[in-house]
């Protein structure tokens, strides 16, 4: 079964708004954490955002929040004012316990396009 | 500061043979990671390690072994390349509980 799910293959926003990338994500670990990345055209992986399953308020990053939803096991990406060079693919991430180590496993990603 | 170092970074193998793929990290981190990254499937998981000596499967372990005899090392090895093993692989390190850095990828091309 999908640990992450992204549902959304391809999203297009117009420059200057706002987006929001959906995650979800299954776990019976208590203590998990939530990453999103974004791999532009180059290919290298950058690490925007990351949400721990105890934090008590969303994450912010400059022009990226993440709306963590626990109960609906959701951590949705927003990106305020969009600018072009947000043109990229966006990866949701999730680390959880197995065994006293732990995985890191990522969604399929969204390929975000921005429009002028 | 290195950070993630993979390498080669391109390599075109044929089928039957085999090579290694190496991560190197200077960041003292114990959690390593290799991935496959191929179109519409996002980083598939093959082999992660949680310390020196230690190795674990991932999602997609098969036709893939991995050692870690030094910690700031990862290895991925390919011991008979099919054409399914074209991909693009990532190392990724990362302390417990925080994000990972990620080399900058190997292209490899079974033929």
């Amino acid at each position: 079964a999908q640990k992450i799910t992204q549902t959304q293959p391809g999203m297009f926003v117009q420059e200057k708004e706002a987006v929001t990338l959906d995650c979800t994500y299954d776990t019976s670990d208590p203590s998990y954490g939530l990453f999103w990345y974004k791999q532009p055209s180059s290919g290298e992986m950058i690490f925007l955002i990351y949400q721990g399953s105890y934090d008590q308020q969303n994450a912010t990053e400059g022009r990226y929040s993440l709306n963590f939803q626990k109960a609906r096991k959701s951590a949705n990406l927003v990106i305020s004012a969009s600018q072009l060079g947000d043109s990229a693919m966006y990866f949701c991430a999730m680390r959880e316990a197995q065994g006293g180590s732990e995985k890191l496993v990522f969604g399929k990603g969204t390929k975000l396009t921005v429009n002028p | 500061n290195a950070g993630v170092t993979q390498t080669p970074k391109f390599r075109v193998l044929k089928t039957g043979q085999s090579m290694t793929l190496l991560c190197a990290q200077d960041m003292n981190h114990e959690y390593m990671y290799w991935y496959r990254q191929d179109p519409g499937m996002g980083l598939r998981l093959i082999h992660y390690s949680v310390g020196e000596g230690t190795t674990a499967k991932g999602e997609v372990p098969d036709g893939y072994n991995v050692s870690r005899l030094k910690k700031q090392n990862f290895l991925l090895g390919l011991e008979s390349a099919a054409p399914s093993q074209t991909s693009v692989y990532f190392c990724a390190s990362r302390r417990q509980g925080t994000r990972a850095f990620f080399g900058q990828g190997t292209r490899l091309t079974v033929v």
